[in-house]
């Protein structure tokens, strides 16, 4: 069975572009969830998808939005990138059955902003 | 809101040796899951083990077991026998299926260093 596949794996943007990062959760798989990592900020939630809905959002701007298809692939936008938007991007899948609780993450994107 | 805190920010154990890595949380609800995943330096983040808040017995995973002490809010991750392949960040992780779907709420992380 595949793992979670996150692309790209690195990314070098410049300040005020915009920037879209791609996951594929374990076939089976309906829950898509986001985080970013930092030094700083330390492991940050950034947005549930279920189902091609969003169902959970973390305390970032605007900027930061995402998309789920229907083959249960997702995508993450940051648009007018900031220095600060520098990080790992986590991607983490989740079956959402009863009981099932385990998310398997991605090996990240690490975006780089200068 | 629910916090997670691990006040070691970093630990070193022998080769063989047991090691504890520390973990409290805050939260007013009754019905939640503790984790402990570990960040090799791949960056891949792997589950080392789950704990459910209405199950008074501690998990346990080969040599990893955890200490749950629900009223004292405390989660901590005993590493047995410790190998050089444990070297890793250690992180606590809190999660409510119910209010919160399948977010997890991480604290800052231990980086344990395993010395031969």
């Amino acid at each position: 069975k595949a793992g979670v596949t996150q692309t790209p794996r690195y990314l070098i943007k410049t300040r005020g572009q915009q920037v879209t990062l791609s996951c594929s959760p374990i076939s089976g798989h309906r829950s898509v969830s986001w985080y970013q990592q930092t030094p700083g900020q330390g492991l940050q939630f950034l947005f549930e998808y279920f189902s091609e809905t969003q169902r959970n959002k973390g305390n970032f701007p605007g900027r930061f939005s995402g998309r789920q298809f229907s083959n249960s692939r997702s995508e993450m936008n940051v648009s007018t990138l900031e220095l600060g938007d520098s990080a790992l991007y986590l991607c983490a899948s989740s079956s959402r059955l009863p009981g099932s609780t385990e998310a398997f993450f991605g090996q990240g994107t690490r975006l780089t902003v200068v | 809101a629910q916090t997670v805190t691990q006040s070691q920010p970093e630990m070193s154990v022998q080769e063989a040796e047991t090691v504890t890595l520390s973990c409290t949380y805050d939260t007013s609800e009754n019905n939640y899951y503790l984790f402990w995943y570990k960040q090799p330096p791949s960056r891949q983040m792997i589950l080392v083990i789950r704990q459910e808040a209405y199950k008074q017995q501690n998990a346990t995973e080969n040599r990893f077991s955890v200490n749950f002490q629900k009223a004292a809010k405390s989660f901590s991750l005993k590493i047995s026998d410790s190998q050089l392949g444990d070297t890793a960040m250690y992180f606590c992780a809190f999660m409510n299926p119910m209010e919160y779907g399948n977010k997890l709420v991480f604290g800052a992380g231990t980086i344990l260093r395993v010395k031969s």
